[in-house]
């Protein structure tokens, strides 16, 4: 099982909206509906920022927002201010044998 | 407000046991609809999914690594440990404990703050 695959930079200028895919296949990503999000600043723990693709845990922001469509799931961060820059990682429940599978991440760099 | 902590050497001889501890503050790993698991990026690189495990039943662990790793439970002092046997340079990483939510959502919620863990002679 490979690695979801993931655009390996975005950037935006302030105030912009952005989109992050994350292609996997039938057997994770277009199979179910349990795509996770990941923020992580550089040093720090990941933090779970959108779960069963469209899913915002209590306390983060509206400003990102999840979408899924077939084998793609798509990430949005709206009205991009500074401290959105970070590593951004998707992450999918497999029917593999592998069961779990992140993304190879995308860095964010607000411009 | 649920907190985890790795414990563990930061520095692993080549074929020698990597083992780690986490201990969890502010919940049970007994509750119920939830996995503990353990997720670790090497230097430059993306996450990984090592393995879960939910108390009372199976552990579940990424193929690729299935051969050399073991989990174990200790419910006297609320926490979840992972032994990675036979490591190699390979095995370099930030390792994290998280708590997994279950009933299908699969994501990982609540995670310690990491420990870098060098393989090296």
């Amino acid at each position: 099982q490979s690695a979801l695959t993931q655009p390996a930079s975005v950037s935006g200028s302030p105030g912009q909206s952005i989109t992050i895919s994350c292609t996997g296949t039938s057997s994770d990503v277009g199979y179910n509906n349990y795509v996770s999000w990941y923020q992580q600043h550089p040093g720090k723990a990941p933090k779970l920022i959108i779960y069963d693709v469209s899913n915002r845990p209590s306390g983060v922001s509206n400003r990102f927002s999840g979408s899924k469509s077939g084998n793609t799931a798509s990430l949005t961060i709206s009205g991009l201010q500074a401290e959105d820059e970070a590593d951004y990682s998707c992450s999918s429940y497999t029917i593999t044998n592998t069961l779990y599978v992140f993304g190879t991440g995308t860095k964010v760099t607000v411009l | 407000q649920l907190q985890l902590q790795e414990s563990g050497p930061g520095l692993v001889t080549p074929s020698e046991t990597l083992s780690l501890t986490c201990t969890v503050s502010g919940g049970s790993i007994t509750s119920s609809g939830y996995y503990w698991g353990w997720i670790r990026q090497p230097p430059g690189k993306g996450l990984e999914w090592i393995g879960s495990l939910y108390y009372g039943a199976s552990a579940y662990y990424n193929p690729s690594l299935k051969s050399r790793v073991t989990t174990s439970v200790d419910t006297s002092k609320n926490q979840f440990s992972l032994r990675l046997s036979s490591v190699t340079a390979a095995d370099t990483a930030v390792y994290w404990c998280a708590r997994q939510k279950g009933g299908g959502s699969f994501s990982f919620d609540f995670w310690g703050q990491g420990t870098l863990v060098t393989v090296s002679s």
